[in-house]
């Protein structure tokens, strides 16, 4: 199957660092996202990892490692506008939809 | 600006009705797709399409149904058939090919079936 496992919940501290991971399948991967998503609103995107490494981007990081089937959202500093839920989303070789995870739902608390 | 836009936001109906929900891009993607989110879930494919006329079901289409008359728009209509109908809609766009398909959304539209 093509199975992407994300926590189902994580909860930090206000101005701390968290990481979400997330696992998938390397058969066919071509490509990952994150997305963050608030209770009752549209996914909006936050990074895209198609070679290994770091990619940053403001508070917010994103890793990959092709041969190891693995991710990692980080998100620094946090505020409590950061609580959403974090969705993980691969596209698979020879298609062009995201397939997505259950999703992460973070709870920051001051 | 561009962006994606489904109507309505709230959407009530009878059970055994049939209801569409609509979905229209103006960013000139070739792909659409409908999903379904359910509370604690992620996003499930119901259908996408590629290009004008042609569609494909998702994991879990039954119940469901589309069309893609015109390129901007891919409305979704939600049988009888469907049995568990009441859930938050999403569709999205993407660009087609070059790797990075980044899939933008609509707000939702959250249906409840009474």
């Amino acid at each position: 199957g093509q199975n992407i496992d994300q926590p189902t919940e994580m909860t930090a501290t206000e101005g701390a660092i968290v990481q979400i991971n997330c696992t998938y399948q390397t058969s066919g991967f071509n490509g990952l996202f994150w997305y963050q998503q608030h209770a009752g609103e549209a996914p909006t995107f936050l990074s895209y990892n198609v070679l290994d490494g770091l990619e940053e981007k403001g508070r917010f990081s994103s890793f990959l490692s092709r041969s190891k089937g693995y991710s990692y959202l980080l998100l620094k500093e946090l505020q409590m506008k950061d609580s959403a839920s974090y969705l993980c989303a691969v596209i698979w070789a020879g298609s062009y939809q995201l397939t997505f995870g259950k999703g992460t739902k973070l709870s920051v608390i001051p | 600006d561009g962006g994606i836009t489904q109507s309505p936001k709230y959407l009530f109906r009878k059970e055994g009705q049939n209801v569409t929900l609509s979905c229209e891009q103006n960013l000139n993607h070739d792909a659409m797709y409908w999903y379904r989110q359910d509370p604690g879930q992620g996003l499930r494919l119901i259908y996408y399409s590629q290009i004008v006329n042609d569609f494909q079901k998702g994991d879990i289409a039954e119940g469901y149904s589309v069309s893609r008359e015109k390129k901007e728009s891919f409305p979704l209509t939600v049988t009888s058939a469907q049995k568990n109908p009441t859930a938050f809609y999403l569709c999205a766009s993407s660009i087609v090919g070059g790797g990075r398909s980044e899939a933008f959304f609509g707000q939702g539209t959250r249906l409840t079936v009474v």
